[in-house]
This record gives C-alpha cells, structure tokens and sequence, in this order.
C-alpha cells in the first residue's frame, strides 16, 4: 500500500530564512503521482503542485520549488526569502495509477514564519 | 463558479444523534471524495466515487454512509454519532481519475458530545 512520511512534524524560521518541507513516498506502482497542498490558517486545503512517476524536473514557481528524485523516493518542496503568508500547513500526497486508495496524505508539516 | 460546497460549516451533535453533511460541487466532475481531518494526523479518506450511482469505501469508513445519485451531489451519513467522529470533514471533486488534482470545500467542523 502507498505511503507518504512527513517527518517533520513543526518547523519555525524566520521572515526571509529559506526552508525546506521533507516528503518521502513509499509506493509498489510504477506509475504515480505526487501532490503539495496547503492548508492556512483559515482552514481551505489549496492544490500547489503535481508531479507524475515520469517526469523527475525539478520545477519553480517564483519563491516556490520541488524536487522530485525517485532514486530517494523523495519530493522535496523549498520556501525561498519566506513570507509571513507562506504560514500553514503543507501536506504532500501520493496516487497510484493502480492502487486501491485514490489519495493518500502525509500528516502535514506546520510552517510557522515569524516576522 | 462556485466549486465545492458544504454545509453546513459547524455543527455540534449530542452522542447517538444522525447527521447528514452535504456537498455539491457544479463542475462537472466524476470523482467526489470525504476526508476527515483530525488534529495533526493528515487527512483520512472515508468514501469516494467515480461517478454517479458508484461509491467505494476509503481508509475509515465505519460509521458513515454515502450515495452518489446524482453528479452533482454526494452527502455523508453519520447515522449514529460518537466523540471519536469529532473533526473536520472535507468533501472534494476532480474531474476524471488519480492524476488529477482534488478541489476541496471549505471543511465542516463537527464536534460529538
């Protein structure tokens, strides 16, 4: 069965402090695919990224990045110069192509950026 | 467009009382989810459907039931309420299968007592 871990559990940096949200997937699929989301303080989950099994390029999005690297099993995802805003949640997520659940979340990682 | 909606946002339920939480999305989409979110264990997938007139179970689906008559509509039953139902509830939809991203409602915020 797939299985996403988000070991870290709270991470607090401060304002402009760059920062890095672990996600290591565990998965018998060949084809799959990988979801951030995020969850701020007023409670909506936001779709931020997916990632299919087939394509491992990196991608950026402004201050936002992720790295996917199979080899590790893992889909990193970096905050640059953080926000205040960039507080929330992040959950990462794994769909099988072929797997009984259609989605399954990590416990999410609490991002606390202090001004 | 108004996406996925639930109601309703709160509700407090005494232990043994039924509710029924409504979604409705108006996009179209085949796949509807419920989730439940409890305080720092990520999001648990009760029931989902591929489309109407199917439903499936998820990870944790005892104590809850669902129906999918229309593509629009997919409520969850809770038919006898208990303290560990306490939690936020997230109804979600996407359009065809796995690879596409969920598009989630703003939550109901339940609480058994």
């Amino acid at each position: 069965a797939q299985k996403v871990t988000q070991a870290q559990t709270e991470i607090s940096v401060v304002e402009k402090e760059d920062v890095t949200l672990d996600c290591v997937y565990e998965t018998r699929d060949t084809t799959y695919y990988l979801f951030w989301y995020k969850q701020p303080p007023s409670g909506e989950l936001v779709f931020l990224i997916r990632r299919n099994s087939f394509d491992e390029q990196n991608e950026i999005s402004g201050r936002y990045s992720w790295n996917f690297q199979k080899s590790t099993s893992s889909f990193n995802f970096t905050i640059t110069a953080s926000q205040v805003v960039d507080s929330a949640v992040y959950f990462c997520a794994l769909s099988e192509a072929r797997g009984n659940t259609p989605l399954v979340f990590g416990k999410g990682t609490r991002l606390s950026v202090i001004a | 467009n108004a996406g996925v909606t639930q109601t309703p946002k709160f509700r407090i339920l005494k232990i043994g009382q039924s509710m029924t939480l409504q979604c409705a999305q108006d996009m179209n989409h085949n796949y509807m989810y419920w989730y439940r979110q409890d305080p720092g264990m990520g999001l648990k997938l009760i029931y989902y459907s591929v489309g109407a007139g199917i439903t499936d179970k998820g990870e944790v689906p005892n104590g809850y039931n669902v129906s999918r008559s229309t593509t629009e509509d997919f409520p969850l039953r809770l038919e006898l309420a208990a303290p560990s139902q306490t939690s936020v509830y997230f109804c979600a939809s996407s359009p065809t299968g796995r690879e596409t991203p969920l598009h989630f409602g703003n939550g109901t915020r339940l609480t058994v007592t």
